[in-house]
């Protein structure tokens, strides 16, 4: 596609609901990223995929958040059992390899009543 | 650590110079990077500069690195009230993650 594209734009669910974010690169970008952004500060990094492969997940808060990217195209952030604090804006950026420029998409607002 | 801070908040008038300032602690940061926020849209990638150059212009845009103090600045010429927006600075961290760790970002209030 022209862009990196998220879905869906906004989400709210209840406290305890499970959430699944999703992310469609670039076309031929091989790394993908997930960020977290809460209100009045900038993205914090969550994971990072090569391909298909998940190579650094230490930025993911806790067990309740996963990822996964099967296919090397289109991802998937899982948040379990939500609660209030993870109301925030969720960021997905692709690029052509690891040491390339990073390119945004629109983002997934998140709210968790 | 990696910290990366910014001022908060800047106004300028339409066709003043705007000058972003940013600092930031990892000495081995690879690229450093402006995106600009505008409401309700996407991180958008302004500009870019490699840690090993002092200097990057880019039309309006000129970018302007002190690696022995580890301060990045942006400045915009002849600003427009289409510049108002949020800035990021962001530092990439060398390694095999390539991660960005963004400051906090940087309202630019521009008064027509």
């Amino acid at each position: 596609g022209a862009g990196v594209s998220q879905s869906p734009r906004y989400k709210v669910t209840k406290r305890g609901q499970d959430v699944a974010l999703r992310c469609d690169p670039i076309s031929g970008h091989v790394s993908l990223y997930w960020y977290r952004q809460a209100l009045g500060q900038g993205p914090e990094f969550l994971t990072y995929f090569n391909y298909e492969a998940q190579q650094d997940k230490s930025g993911l808060p806790n067990d309740r958040f996963s990822a996964e990217r099967p296919e090397g195209s289109i991802s998937t952030l899982t948040i379990q059992r939500t609660e209030q604090r993870d109301s925030a804006m969720y960021r997905c950026a692709s690029s052509l390899g690891g040491d390339s420029l990073q390119f945004f998409g629109p983002g997934t607002r998140l709210t968790v009543l | 650590g990696e910290d990366v801070e910014q001022s908060l908040f800047l106004s300028v008038r339409e066709g003043d110079s705007s000058v972003i300032n940013c600092t930031y602690t990892d000495s081995s940061s690879t690229y450093l990077y402006w995106y600009k926020q505008e409401p309700g849209a996407g991180l958008q990638l302004l500009t870019y500069i490699f840690s090993n150059m002092d200097m990057k212009q880019d039309q309006r845009l000129t970018v302007l690195l002190n690696k022995k103090d580890k301060h990045l600045s942006l400045r915009i010429a002849d600003t427009q009230t289409g510049d108002s927006a949020i800035y990021f600075c962001a530092e990439s961290i060398t390694g095999a993650t390539n991660k960005l760790i963004f400051g906090t970002g940087t309202l630019l209030a521009v008064q027509p």
